[in-house]
């Protein structure tokens, strides 16, 4: 079955630590999407990849890095500059970046840093 | 930037029918409609683009009204199943910007 994996479901971690969060797709989508969710809110775009070793930042990208080295890979790290980053992380993919195109998104990550 | 959606909740007993509203202070070219169980991710229901083309589930009813700006989700005959968090995203790709949500309770 085709589909997004994201993991692990839920993460701790202390502050100052850099944390990965793993996102891995089969759908061989080519375009790829990091999302950060806050209770009551909607999905607030950190990065989106258009294709492998290209990515841009979304509106709120600083404190987070990722990488595309691999068409199905888009790992994103929390990094200790990121002031609040306890929330839900949801990747997505879709086939190409445009407007037609549905999104599938992964079952997401928790993250709580103490 | 962001669509603004209404209600923000709303609360129905099965069978009943439910309208949400996504209207954005910018030109649409698509909007997109998910739903969201709590603690899942969000799955697609519906993409209506400019022009009159949509896609998605068949049982899932929208309008676009490009000149205003907006589009309306249509839950007839609402079941249990219905609950969730609904999303609008307007504009596509890594344009989109999703709305704060509507939050549907479905009573028995």
């Amino acid at each position: 079955d085709g589909g997004i994996t994201q993991s692990p479901k839920y993460l701790f971690r202390k502050e100052g630590q850099n944390v990965t969060l793993s996102c891995e797709q089969n759908l061989n989508h080519d375009a790829m999407y990091w999302y950060r969710q806050d209770p009551g809110q909607g999905l607030r775009l950190i990065y989106y990849s258009q294709i492998v070793n290209d990515f841009q930042k979304g509106d709120i990208a600083e404190g987070y890095s990722v990488s595309r080295e691999k068409k199905e890979s888009f790992p994103l790290t929390v990094t200790s500059a990121q002031k609040n980053p306890t929330a839900f992380y949801l990747c997505a993919s879709s086939m190409a970046s445009g407007n037609s195109y549905e999104q599938y998104f992964g079952p997401g990550t928790r993250l709580t840093v103490t | 930037q962001q669509p603004v959606q209404s209600p923000q909740a709303v609360i129905l007993r099965e069978g009943e029918d439910a309208v949400i509203n996504c209207s954005s202070s910018k030109a649409l070219y698509s909007v997109h409609w998910y739903r969201q169980k709590h603690g899942e991710a969000p799955v697609f229901l519906m993409i209506l683009l400019k022009g009159g083309e949509q896609k998605g589930h068949e049982k899932i009813s929208a309008s676009f009204n490009e000149k205003k700006q907006q589009s309306s989700l249509y839950l007839t005959a609402s079941q249990l199943s219905y609950s969730g968090t609904y999303f609008c995203g307007a504009g596509g790709g890594n344009d989109m910007r999703f709305g704060a949500g509507t939050r549907l309770t479905v009573k028995p």
